[in-house]
């Protein structure tokens, strides 16, 4: 059974604030990820992590930042909240793989919107 | 780029048999994963398919042909609890990001 929370699971809140999701798994997973998805869409990688102090930017444009100080903890933070990040944030992580799948285990997300 | 397809929805009876293809264009593939997500909630893993040939899990089996770029999800005896939006997704290289398809949408009928 995967251990992967996320808070807050909803947030309302107005332009311009900034806000941060947080992310923790208590797997001690290597790798962890966030994802962007909005209503029946396919998920979109924002910002992955190979481990601490490693952060890289993914397939999708975003104007939101990661950080990965410890193992288990992968905050993303957006500075000035705007209505287009209205949409649903997933985090993920990984272990390194044994020649296996690399499968990912999802935390529940968190659903943004932005007034 | 690379690029996923798969049907955006189908439709099904409790107890038939359905199958979810996903044909896959990238730039590398070490892996084809199948994710299911319920009402926009947390995806899980269901199977997962390296090398050409039928992987079964229970009521579920996956399909890989590497040379087609090709794969799918089989699901037998459907329930009602099936219901929910499926994700084929290609890992790039070992341990790598993975990339997914738009998902597929399987409504379960009575």
């Amino acid at each position: 059974e995967a251990d992967i929370y996320q808070t807050p699971r909803y947030l309302v809140i107005g332009t311009g604030k900034k806000i941060t999701l947080e992310c923790s798994q208590t797997m001690g997973h290597d790798k962890m990820y966030w994802y962007q998805q909005d209503p029946g869409m396919e998920l979109h990688l924002i910002h992955y992590s190979y481990g601490v102090n490693s952060t890289e930017k993914g397939d999708l444009s975003s104007e939101s930042t990661v950080s990965r100080i410890r193992t288990e903890h992968f905050p993303l933070t957006l500075e000035s909240a705007r209505p287009s990040h209205t949409s649903q944030y997933l985090c993920a992580s990984s272990a390194a793989p044994a020649g296996g799948s690399d499968t990912q285990y999802f935390g529940p997300g968190t659903r943004l919107t932005v007034l | 780029g690379q690029s996923l397809e798969q049907p955006s929805e189908v439709t099904a009876v409790e107890g038939a048999i359905v199958q979810i293809n996903c044909t896959y264009q990238t730039s590398g593939f070490y892996g084809l994963s199948w994710y299911q997500q319920h009402d926009g909630g947390a995806p899980t893993f269901l199977s997962y398919n390296a090398l050409d040939g039928l992987e079964e899990t229970g009521r579920f089996s996956s399909f890989l042909s590497r040379s087609d770029s090709y794969g799918y999800l089989l699901l037998q005896e459907l329930q009602m609890k099936d219901s929910a939006s499926y994700f084929c997704a290609v890992s790039l290289n070992q341990g790598g990001k993975l990339i997914f398809g738009q998902g597929t949408e399987l409504s379960v009928k009575p």
